[in-house]
């Protein structure tokens, strides 16, 4: 069974550090996104990457936001100056095509602003 | 935008009965529905999905229903087990950029 993988499983920053969430995608993948989750709250999309930039992005995904694929492999989220609203579960998801296709989902990094 | 609602937001059950969450949407423009089940401390995972061609599609114990002129669909859940407790959600989509969620039922089945 293909997976999506993210790194670490659990990230603890100071106040208005920088914070950098790894996700290795499903190979033959394509498409890929950022998800997050406030404990005990909806899962909230926050960015879309296709074919090397952002497709769509969220009111939440503010400049401090970023998303990159540095190595091609590797599906990177930053947080450059990072809040204490930002601590939440962020979720890697991909698809093998965009429309309307199964999104498979990492486990998740939680991470705690302090 | 779409706005997913869902509930309930908890519900109990005893092993072997029935159980059914519901889902409305606001974006008549949404073609697909699927339905995630979120274990403690885990991503969710796909269950079962339902696009807007078609009323009802079963999977063993799981079925979901859609009724577009509605806009709403729902998840049943037959013959339930313990293992079945988890945290489902709904989500809807327009096009391929995202999905967008519903609040989550905690589905608590008792032996």
């Amino acid at each position: 069974e293909p997976e999506v993988t993210q790194t670490p499983s659990h990230q603890v920053t100071q106040m208005g550090q920088e914070v950098i969430l790894r996700c290795v995608p499903i190979s033959n993948h394509l498409y890929f996104y950022w998800y997050r989750q406030i404990l005990g709250q909806k899962v909230e999309f926050l960015v879309s990457f296709y074919n090397n930039e952002i497709s769509e992005k969220s009111e939440i995904f503010d400049d401090q936001f970023s998303v990159e694929r540095p190595d091609g492999s590797n599906f990177t989220l930053k947080i450059r100056s990072t809040k204490l609203e930002d601590s939440a579960m962020y979720f890697c998801a991909t698809t093998i095509q965009g429309l309307n296709t199964e999104a498979f989902f990492g486990q998740g990094t939680r991470l705690t602003v302090v | 935008g779409e706005n997913v609602e869902q509930h309930p937001s908890t519900l109990s059950v005893q092993e072997g009965d029935s159980a059914v969450i519901k889902c409305t949407y606001s974006d008549s423009a949404s073609n697909y529905f699927p339905w995630y089940k979120q274990e403690l401390g885990k991503g969710p995972q796909l269950i079962i999905d339902i696009r807007s061609n078609v009323g009802e599609k079963k999977d063993q114990r799981i079925a979901v229903t859609l009724n577009k002129t509605a806009k709403h669909f729902s998840l049943h859940i037959t013959e339930t087990q313990p293992e079945d407790s988890a945290v489902y959600f709904c989500a809807a989509s327009g096009g391929f950029q995202k999905l967008v969620f519903g609040t989550g039922t905690r589905l608590l089945v008792s032996p």
